[in-house]
């Protein structure tokens, strides 16, 4: 079975520009997560769908903003991108909400901001 | 405060050792506990849950003390192949519901 898969890989943007990155969660999963993981620091979180819907948001600005599929598949946008938004984004689903699901996560995807 | 807090590290541990380390979590309201482990430049993966009574797989043990609001992952015989930064999750259901990961203690396991 599929694991949660995301692309591109590796993204290379210039400031200003816009980001968009993808995730597929696994088979039969309706949550999906994304994060951000900086150089060196730890996993924060961005933002969380569930049924298409968006439930909950970390301490991002608003250019952070994203969508989720009818299949379930998500979209995380980045605007007007900076240079400190250069790291790692990392998507992870899981069945339903949060309180006591596992949370797997795909390989991410690796923004560089030129 | 931060809500959930861990030593960084680095643990420089020999081969074979039994290493121990703790993660704090500030809201009482956390309701489920996880370890991930993280190896240089990958994706989290889940390590094992923890639970009130406390779990055990294999080498790894898992606990949980709710009255002093931290949990435990104890590693013995130690591998070279545990060398990986180990990250304490916290999910919280508390007026919204909220998942934490702490910053992660990196464990280095010396031949």
């Amino acid at each position: 079975e599929a694991g949660v898969t995301q692309s591109p890989t590796h993204l290379i943007k210039t400031r200003g520009q816009q980001a968009t990155l993808r995730c597929s969660p696994i088979s039969g999963h309706t949550s999906v997560y994304w994060y951000q993981q900086a150089l060196g620091l730890g996993l924060q979180f961005l933002l969380w769908y569930d049924e298409g819907e968006e439930r909950n948001r970390g301490n991002f600005p608003p250019r952070f903003s994203g969508r989720q599929f009818p299949n379930y598949s998500s979209e995380l946008n980045v605007n007007a991108l900076e240079l400190e938004d250069s790291a790692l984004y990392l998507c992870a689903s899981s069945l339903g909400g949060w309180a006591k699901n596992i949370q797997y996560f795909g390989a991410g995807t690796r923004l560089s901001v030129l | 405060r931060k809500e959930v807090e861990q030593d960084p590290g680095p643990f420089n541990v020999p081969e074979g050792a039994t290493v121990a380390f703790n993660c704090t979590y500030s809201n009482s309201a956390s309701q489920s506990f996880f370890w991930y482990r993280q190896d240089c430049r990958k994706e989290p993966k889940l390590l094992m849950s923890v639970y009130s009574s406390g779990n055990e797989d294999g080498r790894f043990t898992a606990q949980l003390n709710r009255a002093s609001q931290y949990i435990s992952l104890l590693i013995r015989d130690s591998k070279l192949s545990d060398s990986a930064t180990y990250l304490c999750v916290v999910n919280r259901v508390y007026r919204d519901d909220k998942i934490i990961f702490g910053k992660g203690t990196r464990l280095h396991i010396l031949p």
